[in-house]
């Protein structure tokens, strides 16, 4: 899977918005991105997926750039329970039964 | 709906013990099963994945093995814990590609070697 660079943390003011950024120059064209997050001591959980047009869930928006090699999570309104560590994964069509692989992603601080 | 069970919550072990971890997956079948251990302040660290009854990979040689007897038991084993084992390790369970792209973690088990 090819890599992803993403700021070694971020803070936030709660009620804000909050755009976390993600590089992946060598992504390829079969590529997903995918993002998780892992609120303090609990496991890693979804958040969103997207592989070239901007995608909405509850939680979160994805804005994947036009040339794919970057993407941000959007968190329309930071709350205090919305601080962890978020990690941007690139997942290819091929990737199989291979397991997901994380890298240090971006600790969110929201501030009240 | 499917779930994820992991135990125990947290684990304090003298160096030297054995060591063994359960996690259990309801409500699906034939999952990709994963163990990962985050020690303190760093990051997840992949130890063994499972695509099948007996099939294990192991990404990380060290003191640590894994075993799948049934379909969705996934068990983590040591015959003698080390301090270095310390750590916080997560189960996860995830559908074959195509049929679900998320991977589910469980609650985690924190253990310490004393």
């Amino acid at each position: 899977d090819a890599k992803t660079t993403q700021p070694n943390s971020m803070e936030s003011n709660e009620e804000e918005p909050v755009h976390l950024p993600c590089n992946h120059s060598t992504i390829s064209g079969t590529d997903y991105i995918h993002w998780y997050r892992q609120l303090p001591s609990q496991g890693p959980e979804y958040v969103i997926h997207g592989l070239t047009s901007n995608v909405n869930n509850r939680m979160a928006s994805l804005a994947i750039a036009e040339d794919r090699k970057s993407s941000t999570l959007i968190l329309h309104r930071a709350t205090l329970r919305d601080a962890a560590v978020y990690y941007c994964i690139l997942r290819g069509a091929s990737s199989g039964n291979t397991p997901l692989v994380f890298g240090k992603g971006t600790r969110l601080s929201v501030i009240a | 709906s499917q779930t994820i069970h992991q135990w125990p919550a947290t684990l304090v072990q003298p160096v030297g013990s054995p060591l063994s971890l359960e996690c259990t997956v309801e409500g699906t079948s034939n999952p990709n099963l994963y163990w990962y251990r985050q020690a303190a302040g760093r990051g997840l660290q992949l130890l063994f994945y499972s695509v099948g009854i007996g099939q294990i990979s192991s990404e990380v040689p060290q003191n640590l093995s894994a075993s799948r007897p049934q379909d969705r038991q996934f068990i983590l084993s040591s015959k003698k814990l080390l301090l270095s084992d310390s750590g916080f390790y997560l189960c996860a369970w995830r559908l074959l590609p195509w049929r679900g792209t998320e991977a589910f973690f469980g609650q985690g088990t924190r253990l310490t070697v004393v």
